[in-house]
């Protein structure tokens, strides 16, 4: 079955740049998105199809993709940006199968 | 505002069975897919099913196949799980959320706040 990766963890001080990665064979030809869930609350939408960046969303949150790997970056790291951040695409199979990175917990402190 | 209300959790046998249902306002909701995703307890985000605008169309994990079955009803604008054979590991909150599907791809975008499911004896 499809796989993404994202590394368990990743931490950053307040006001640094924190890059999350994902990687996954289908990349190169499906888009990457991402989500924000904070401790007991719904995910949230934060880059849609690799780098674009839904209403609302922060300008300090981009995305970008190359190859077999997609990255969030978070430029200059905010106290409210610790989360945990997911990965997601569709298999290559098509466009209604998907399935999600196993998250990355961002510490920013 | 777009909002997702799910209800229906709560603790039941394993083998049992369970409905969810989850609430949609503020958008068409027969102009959407919509998916169920879940999180296991202390672990990541799990795609479960999607459903065409129509109810034409529905897809499933692999693992829960055979024994949970999505539906939508256009007409309450409401989503629903039907959770047959229900195992300890299917124990997680579960999401409803609006889908945007593409050519390529599909996503999920609002969430609802999700409504927990215990399998245990």
């Amino acid at each position: 079955s499809y796989e993404l990766t994202q590394p368990p963890s990743v931490s950053v001080s307040p006001g640094q740049t924190a890059r999350i990665t994902c990687s996954g064979d289908a990349l190169p030809k499906k888009y990457a998105y991402w989500y924000q869930q904070k401790s007991g609350q719904a995910p949230v939408l934060v880059i849609y199809e690799d780098s674009k960046r839904p209403s609302g969303i922060p300008e300090r949150f981009s995305g970008s993709s190359s190859g077999t790997m997609a990255t969030l970056t978070i430029s200059g790291a905010q106290v409210e940006d610790e989360a945990d951040y997911y990965c997601y695409s569709t298999d290559s199979s098509g466009n209604h199968r998907g399935v999600f990175g196993g998250g990355t917990k961002l510490t920013v402190l | 505002e777009v909002q997702l209300v799910e209800s229906g959790g709560g603790l039941v046998q394993p083998g049992g069975s369970l409905r969810l249902s989850c609430a949609a306002s503020g958008f068409t909701f027969s102009s959407y897919w919509m998916s169920w995703v879940r999180q296991a307890p202390g672990k990541g985000l799990e795609w479960v099913a999607n459903i065409k605008q129509d109810g034409s169309e529905k897809y499933y994990v692999d693992s829960v196949k055979g024994r949970f079955t999505i539906s939508r009803d256009n007409a309450k604008n409401s989503l629903y799980l039907q959770m047959n054979s229900l195992r300890a590991e299917d124990t997680a909150v579960y999401y409803c959320a609006r889908a945007l599907v593409s050519l390529a791809d599909n996503w999920f975008d609002p969430w609802g706040q999700g409504t927990l499911v215990t399998v245990s004896s």
